[in-house]
């Protein structure tokens, strides 16, 4: 069956570096979202890609779907404290009726 | 607008007890998922309902877990008996689809967290 996987699983970094995190899916993506989990929270909705090639900013965070729809990254500029959380990519296949799976997810901290 | 509101927040209880989780979806939302989350682990899909509908159970362990989504609005999750595996926090979320191969955007509950001993 589908299968989406992420790398890293941990990422430890100093505030003001940079992070990414990689998705990759077994089969090709009608679309991938990506979410963002803060530490006992539940999963928030950051944003969604559709297209082969899009690219999508939200101020320090860039996120590319890649050319192939199977896979996709999340890059933060400039890492700040307030980034700390654990980030998902979650995808839908063509052939699977809109089902979101989710990967395993990059844990984010950022060391002041 | 109230988000998806999930109880109870958390549950201790004996393994082979059941347990029933409810969830209430956003006002309007015609999808309902239940994911369960384990430690560690990305949200892994239970079941999916379109309106009353379970168009998508096959991750559901159907020997002791069931899900209803009555009238298409709430919807609860029983497990009955429950195992020391089962030990994870539920989740309930929502989203407005339109159909075709494209997922809306998941508005996730706080969570059930169940500790089973």
């Amino acid at each position: 069956g589908q299968q989406v996987m992420q790398i890293p699983q941990y990422q430890h970094v100093q505030e003001g570096e940079d992070f990414t995190t990689y998705c990759n899916s077994s089969t090709t993506l009608s679309n991938i979202q990506w979410y963002k989990q803060r530490p006992g929270g539940h999963p928030v909705f950051l944003i969604q890609l559709v297209k082969s090639g899009e690219v999508k900013k939200q101020k320090r965070l860039t996120f590319q779907f890649g050319e192939a729809k199977k896979n996709s990254s999340l890059h933060i500029t400039a890492t700040q404290t307030t980034d700390v959380g654990t980030y998902f990519c979650a995808g839908s296949s063509y052939n699977q009726g809109g089902k979101l799976i989710f990967g395993q997810g990059t844990e984010l901290s950022v060391k002041p | 607008e109230a988000g998806v509101v999930q109880s109870p927040r958390y549950k201790i209880i004996e393994k082979k007890q059941p347990v029933a989780f409810w969830c209430n979806p956003i006002s309007g939302h015609n999808t309902l998922y239940w994911y369960r989350q384990n430690l560690g682990q990305g949200p892994e899909l239970l079941i999916r309902y379109e309106n009353e509908e379970a168009v998508d159970d096959s991750q559901l362990p159907k020997d002791r877990f069931s899900a209803e989504r009555l009238k298409g609005v709430d919807s609860t999750l029983k497990i009955q008996p429950a195992e020391l595996g089962d030990s994870a926090v539920y989740l309930c979320a929502s989203s407005l689809d339109l159909g075709g191969a494209y997922t809306g955007e998941l508005f996730f509950g706080e969570g059930s967290r169940l500790t089973v001993l």
